[in-house]
């Protein structure tokens, strides 16, 4: 991995279903994963900075894991609503010595519907 | 605290104008930074500072100047528009990291169009 990847693309489910998207990142070099929800006519904003390989961190219905050897990250939410639709965003420092010169993947897409 | 504020929220400009989007911040952040979002690119670094005085270039850098006189502001100017910078801008802070771990605030951002 020579870049920040998110997978899937987009994603639709139920109200009251549980799902999780993926975040890929260079393994090498790590030392932060950023999290961002954004929603749409909105700025991004920060669900969660991951640093330790095996760090999981929660905020209510939503929470992410992380494992830095093998460069990927996943956010669960845990029976989505509609107001969980927005698009998911995670970022790292890639190939940069620069602390926050941070490289943000293309996003996942959630829609929630009743 | 109002945070990141962009100014202004919607442009439209003709090919080859100049103009200033306007980027402050009151949270006394010494890092400020310039993203631009397009469809199915996701944010993409243009110029970011460390400081008053101090600015480097991101990813996307050409076509765009900036400059960081104090740590409140930091205006990104586009010297000639193109079609091409036809996006929507966000401007973000956030503390100098001392472990590279700090969350980046974002501003409300600026949709500019260029025709």
């Amino acid at each position: 991995i020579l870049n920040v990847e998110q997978s899937p693309q987009s994603l639709h489910v139920q109200e009251g279903d549980s799902t999780n998207f993926t975040c890929s990142f260079p393994s090498s070099n790590f030392y932060a994963l950023h999290w961002y929800r954004w929603e749409t006519a909105k700025s991004p904003e920060a669900l969660f900075v991951m640093t330790l390989n095996g760090d999981e961190k929660k905020k209510g219905r939503i929470s992410a894991t992380l494992n830095t050897k093998e460069g990927y990250s996943y956010l669960y939410i845990k029976g989505s609503q509609p107001e969980d639709s927005a698009t998911y965003l995670c970022a790292g420092p890639v190939n940069t010595g620069t602390a926050s010169k941070l490289t943000f993947g293309t996003g996942t897409r959630l829609q929630v519907t009743l | 605290n109002a945070g990141v504020t962009q100014t202004p929220k919607f442009q439209v400009l003709k090919t080859g104008q100049s103009m200033t989007l306007q980027c402050a911040q009151d949270m006394n952040h010494e890092y400020m930074s310039w993203y631009r979002q397009d469809p199915g690119m996701g944010l993409r670094l243009i110029h970011y500072s460390v400081g008053a005085g101090i600015t480097d270039q991101g990813e996307v850098p050409n076509g765009y100047n900036v400059s960081r006189s104090t740590t409140e502001d930091f205006p990104l100017r586009l010297l000639s528009a193109a079609p091409s910078q036809t996006s929507v801008y966000f401007c973000a802070s956030t503390d100098l990291p001392r472990d590279r771990r700090n969350e980046q605030y974002f501003g409300p951002g600026t949709r500019l169009t260029v025709t």
